[in-house]
């Protein structure tokens, strides 16, 4: 596609309910980022993929999230058992190459209040 | 530990008034910095990298530069348009960016 794709736009959810977002990088971008922007904050950095790598989950804030990536393209964030501080907006990112001075493109977010 | 600090929070401007947006940072071996635009409700959108001190670069009214600590992103003659949230990021060694809190522009007709 033109660019990052993500799914749903907007999600509300229940509180311990789990829910799965999607993100549909660029055709042909091995890295994929996630990051969590919540109100008044800068962006906080969530996972990276880059091709067939072990993934750098080093920002994950709890066991309760987890990512994966499938065929080195698009790629799900599962949040189990959600909690009310989990609401943000999630965004996906990919690059060209997993090259640390490649500049990356962002999706539109999903945007994920828990009731 | 690597910091990126954006100033001013807000910033507001009549239309045609030029100011400059600030990004600081502190990091152990820059890669990149980059500059991103925020419009509400909308994922970030790339503007610019820039890689070494003395680099510039431009594009319509906006133009970024770039020394060992700061970068600048200056804003000429500014549209009304030009509003958004203005973001930077670094990208030392590893996997993620470090992104500031951003400077919201907002530009009055």
């Amino acid at each position: 596609g033109a660019g990052v794709s993500q799914s749903p736009s907007n999600k509300v959810t229940e509180k311990g309910k789990d829910v799965e977002l999607r993100c549909d990088p660029i055709s042909g971008h091995t890295a994929l980022y996630w990051y969590r922007q919540s109100l008044g904050q800068g962006l906080e950095f969530l996972i990276y993929f880059q091709g067939n790598s072990a993934p750098d989950k080093s920002g994950l804030p709890s066991d309760r999230f987890s990512a994966e990536r499938t065929g080195g393209s698009v790629s799900t964030l599962t949040i189990q058992r959600t909690q009310q501080e989990d609401s943000a907006v999630y965004l996906c990112a990919s690059s060209r190459t997993g090259s640390i001075n490649t500049e990356a493109f962002f999706g539109q977010g999903t945007r994920l209040t828990v009731v | 530990e690597d910091q990126v600090t954006q100033s001013p929070e807000a910033l507001r401007l009549q239309e045609g008034e030029s100011s400059s947006l600030n990004c600081s940072y502190t990091v152990s071996g820059l890669r990149g910095l980059f500059w991103y635009r925020q419009d509400p409700g909308k994922g970030p959108e790339f503007l610019f990298t820039l890689y070494s001190a003395g680099e510039e670069k431009e594009k319509e009214r906006l133009k970024a530069t770039l020394t060992k600590k700061e970068s600048f992103l200056h804003i000429t003659a500014p549209k009304p348009e030009d509003s958004a949230t203005y973001l930077c990021a670094v990208r030392p060694t590893g996997n993620q960016f470090y992104f500031g809190t951003g400077t919201s522009l907002t530009v009055i007709p």
